[in-house]
């Protein structure tokens, strides 16, 4: 009965690889958002999709590509990783009714070697 | 976050009130948001409050929003080990469905 979950929850991984977070939300929410929360704890949007389509694409590296092949679901790719990608990724969602409450999955916390 | 500002940390006694103060620059704040993250945790919606609102109650959690001085503040009463964890604010502006978020405050309730 998760609202928002994440897969995978740890990723380890050696720079110039290229891997991908699921993101899965079971809430029948519009909207749903990547976030990314530095080693400094400081959290910033990345992107959001409304009903499949890119709404929000803040200045992120072409290296980070998000899909969405339904409203339920929003995937994060990262291309040829690197060392300051390290960080925990959050996905979230919300209603598109005005209130825009956002709800967050776990998190998954990246950690490029 | 850049426009969002808090104090990086409180400590208080258990049973003691604690205060976690947030400052914001943006006027076209439309909600304002309080989340608790706990150690290798996510995110936990506390409670939010609309920009054309003072006061909002929610059991031991108190917030003030004074929008003259764009200053948030969220009062915990009866503060227990339990609530030890970081607390961000957090707002949406018009026209902007993402969350700006505070740097966030790290509360420590010592026993």
């Amino acid at each position: 009965d998760t609202a928002v979950s994440q897969t995978p929850k740890y990723l380890v991984t050696q720079m110039g690889n290229d891997k991908s977070i699921k993101c899965e939300q079971n809430l029948g929410h519009d909207t749903m958002y990547w976030y990314k929360q530095d080693s400094k704890k400081f959290l910033k949007i990345m992107f959001s999709y409304n009903n499949k389509e890119l709404i929000i694409n803040e200045t992120v590296p072409n290296r980070f590509s998000p899909k969405s092949p339904d409203k339920a679901h929003l995937n994060l790719h990262i291309n040829s990783l690197e060392l300051g990608d390290s960080a925990v990724y959050f996905c979230a969602s919300s209603q598109d009714r005005g209130r825009e409450t956002q709800y967050f999955g776990p998190g998954t916390r990246l950690l490029v070697l | 976050g850049e426009d969002v500002e808090q104090s990086l940390f409180l400590s208080v006694r258990e049973g003691d009130s604690s205060v976690i103060n947030c400052t914001y620059t943006d006027s076209s704040s439309t909600y304002l948001y309080w989340y608790k993250q706990e150690p290798g945790a996510g995110l936990q919606l506390l409670t939010y409050i609309f920009s054309n609102m003072d006061m909002k109650q929610d059991q031991r959690l108190t917030v003030l929003l004074n929008k003259k001085d764009k200053h948030l503040s969220l009062r915990i009463a009866d503060t227990q080990t339990g609530d030890s964890a970081i607390y961000f604010c957090a707002d949406t502006r018009a026209g902007r469905r993402a969350l700006t978020f505070g740097s966030g405050t790290r509360l420590q309730v010592q026993p």
